[in-house]
């Protein structure tokens, strides 16, 4: 049984870079599976922010993608979010997910979630 | 940029059947996702490649496709089954690889 769970800071300053990790247990990040990150704004609904292979392969939502970076760490079994020029927008719970990749993509698997805060 | 279309609420009275729609105009060739996801929880996949049911997922889940709009399909909605419901697809450009739809608040009156 797949389980992700995210963690990092729960408060970032405006103009700041925002980074997450997101821990895979129970499967490897070097499989077939491609590993994202979604966010969801208090009240609001889900978008997601990008992806990542194990080969180091990435892909973004091109409204954030001059902003972000999604990357893995093979070693550890995990997979980063970096989001950089941060702003109130961009506080949400930030959910990382497994994709199968099953002719296209979709999310299986999810983490908890945690709340960032961009808050001076 | 690429935009998927649902209802922003739908309600039922228990053992009724809902329907939520989401509309794209990608979706005659692109398939579509539903997630469930309930108050402080994360989202939940209830119907994958626009008709098929992960294991676990009750049978009174179900998903159609026509044209540029699939439909989500509860019946005998229980009081359980109140939550946001969101669709998920894409442009099949690589334009835009993942798009979701804004959410549908189901109601159980």
């Amino acid at each position: 049984q797949v389980q992700l769970q995210e963690s990092g800071p729960g408060l970032v300053r405006p103009s700041g870079t925002l980074s997450l990790t997101c821990a895979v247990s129970g499967d490897s990040i070097s499989g077939s599976h491609w590993w994202s990150w979604v966010r969801q704004p208090p009240g609001k609904g889900l978008e997601w922010i990008g992806e990542v292979f194990h080969s180091g392969t990435a892909n973004y939502n091109p409204s954030l993608k001059s902003r972000v970076t999604v990357s893995v760490d093979k070693s550890k079994n995990q997979f980063s979010l970096k989001l950089s020029s941060v702003t109130a927008a961009d506080t949400a719970v930030y959910y990382c997910a497994r994709d199968p990749r099953v002719g296209s993509t979709y999310f299986e698997n999810w983490g908890q979630g945690t709340l960032v805060t961009v808050s001076s | 940029s690429y935009e998927l279309t649902q209802p922003p609420s739908v309600s039922v009275s228990p053992g009724q059947t809902a329907r939520i729609t989401c509309s794209g105009d990608a979706l005659p060739k692109q398939y579509a996702y539903w997630y469930q996801q309930k108050p402080g929880q994360a989202p939940l996949l209830v119907i994958y490649k626009d008709i098929q049911r992960p294991s676990g997922i009750p049978e009174r889940f179900s998903g159609s496709s026509s044209g540029t709009t699939v439909t989500l399909t509860i019946s005998g909605v229980q009081a359980e089954d109140e939550a946001d419901f969101y669709c998920q697809s894409t442009d099949g450009t690589g334009a835009y690889p993942v798009v979701f739809g804004g959410g549908t608040k189901l109601t159980v009156l």
